[in-house]
């Protein structure tokens, strides 16, 4: 069965200092991995996805994801964070089956408070 | 840019009643589900659908829990007799085409469903 943790319930940041939000996953192949970010009383947003080639991976708002299958984590970072990054964050994890609906299996995620 | 919607927003029941949650997904994808976020707990899993049938469910999705793709644009999800323990957040997903993209779940709103 597939699992995601995210050991940081909540995390602090100062405004303009980096960032990284640690993901470990448990997956039996080689999995696809996401980072979504929700706001307050919002939707899910995705930032980022892995699907396989190279394992840093670019998203939005200027956040990057690595996957690293030795320790099985796809921490997510940004060198410099903003007021307005403040959210939650969830990892996730999908089954990688083709020609079917595959879940995705979440995190608990960490909450993001950036201060001033 | 095409984006999955959700009505209603907020939905307030009282136990043992029915509700039907409505998400119009984005219109060229093929694959559906619907997630569950208890207020502050992670999202979860309970039913994905493809080719007009029920792909996987998870243990929430029990028999008071039906859902349904009525015509080429609604999917639907059903409880038929609301328990105090249902009220959460139900997010509706979609995702695209076989080999292109159908691993990149997009989120809607969300309906807040609240059982009194």
């Amino acid at each position: 069965a597939q699992s995601v943790t995210q050991p940081d319930i909540h995390i602090t940041v100062s405004e303009g200092a980096s960032l990284e939000l640690r993901c470990n996953y448990s997956y039996g192949a080689t999995p696809y991995l996401f980072w979504y970010v929700q706001s307050p009383g919002q939707g899910l947003q995705l930032l980022l996805k892995y699907f396989s080639g190279d394992t840093l991976v670019q998203g939005i708002k200027g956040f990057e994801a690595e996957f690293k299958r030795s320790q099985s984590s796809f921490n997510l970072r940004k060198p410099s964070v903003h007021w307005s990054d403040a959210a939650e964050y969830f990892c996730a994890v999908g089954a990688t089956l083709t020609g079917t609906a595959s879940k995705l299996t979440f995190g608990t995620g960490t909450r993001l408070q950036v201060t001033l | 840019e095409p984006e999955v919607t959700q009505t209603p927003s907020h939905q307030v029941t009282q136990m043992g009643q029915e509700v039907i949650l409505r998400c119009v997904p984005i219109s060229n994808h093929l694959y559906f589900y619907w997630y569950r976020q208890i207020l502050g707990q992670k999202v979860e899993f309970l039913v994905s659908f493809y080719n007009n049938e029920i792909s996987e469910k998870s243990e929430i999705f029990d028999d008071q829990f039906s859902v349904e793709r009525p015509d080429g644009s609604n999917f639907t999800l059903k409880i038929r007799s609301t328990k105090l323990e249902d009220s959460a957040m139900y997010f509706c997903a979609s995702s695209g085409l076989a080999g292109q993209g159908e691993y990149e779940q997009y989120f809607g709103p969300g309906t807040r469903l609240t059982v009194t």
